[in-house]
């Protein structure tokens, strides 16, 4: 059962616009969420992260939300730039160890 | 700089032909982990070394085994290659559990093919 999803495998977006990427969950006992951005032949890096008992994290452009009673976070890009464009990837985990649960990631394109 | 460094960047095997891909750190990270991409599918952790200590996925094929040799060094072992184990293998590290809060750091993965 794959317990994040992220439902868009693709989001096309204009440069200086926003971008919203979504994921959505159904454990219960995930306390901590995470994106990660990952271009063509490197590995995933870190971008953002929110614990559970915030609803809003932002580093600069990147803000993430999250929705508990919805079991949804999203990942807002604000303004969007042609760099921006990769895959993104949702993870979230829970106390039981240090695992992180993937989604399936959504690519992002900004055009110019 | 410390980063996590995956050799080869691209390995093809032939079906049932043992393999070993490897991961080397210079974070002195305590936890390294494995995980296996396929297309356009999420990555799915197939075990991880806390210190010494291995953690095993419980659907994670027998097929797959890992050594860690030292805190630096980590391997993934393939024992008899099939068709379905072509994928991105990508590994990761973290301190402690910070990961769940800090992110792990990735290599850049190893790409196999097997024919």
């Amino acid at each position: 059962d794959q317990q994040v999803k992220q439902n868009s495998p693709s989001l096309s977006v204009q440069e200086g616009r926003i971008s919203i990427l979504n994921c959505d969950y159904t454990n219960s006992m995930f306390d901590y969420f995470l994106w990660y951005k990952k271009y063509p032949a490197e590995g995933p890096t870190f971008l953002i992260s929110i614990s559970s008992i915030k609803d809003k994290n932002e580093d600069g452009r990147f803000t993430v939300f999250l929705n508990k009673s919805a079991k949804h976070l999203s990942l807002h890009i604000v303004p969007s730039q042609p760099g921006d464009s990769a895959v993104y990837f949702c993870a979230a985990s829970d106390d039981s160890g240090s695992r992180l649960t993937f989604g399936e990631g959504t690519q992002l394109t900004v055009n110019p | 700089d410390a980063m996590v460094i995956q050799n080869p960047r691209y390995q093809v095997t032939q079906f049932g032909k043992p393999v070993t891909l490897s991961c080397s750190q210079t974070l002195n990270h305590n936890v390294m982990y494995w995980y296996q991409q396929k297309s356009s599918q999420a990555p799915k952790l197939l075990f991880h070394y806390y210190d010494k200590d291995f953690n095993n996925e419980a659907d994670t094929p027998d097929n797959f085994q890992s050594r860690r040799p030292n805190t630096s060094f980590c391997f993934l072992d393939i024992r008899s290659p099939g068709l379905g184990d072509a994928a991105m293998y990508l590994c990761a590290t973290s301190r402690d559990r910070a990961g769940r809060l800090f992110g792990y750091t990735f290599g850049s993965g190893t790409r196999l093919t097997v024919v």
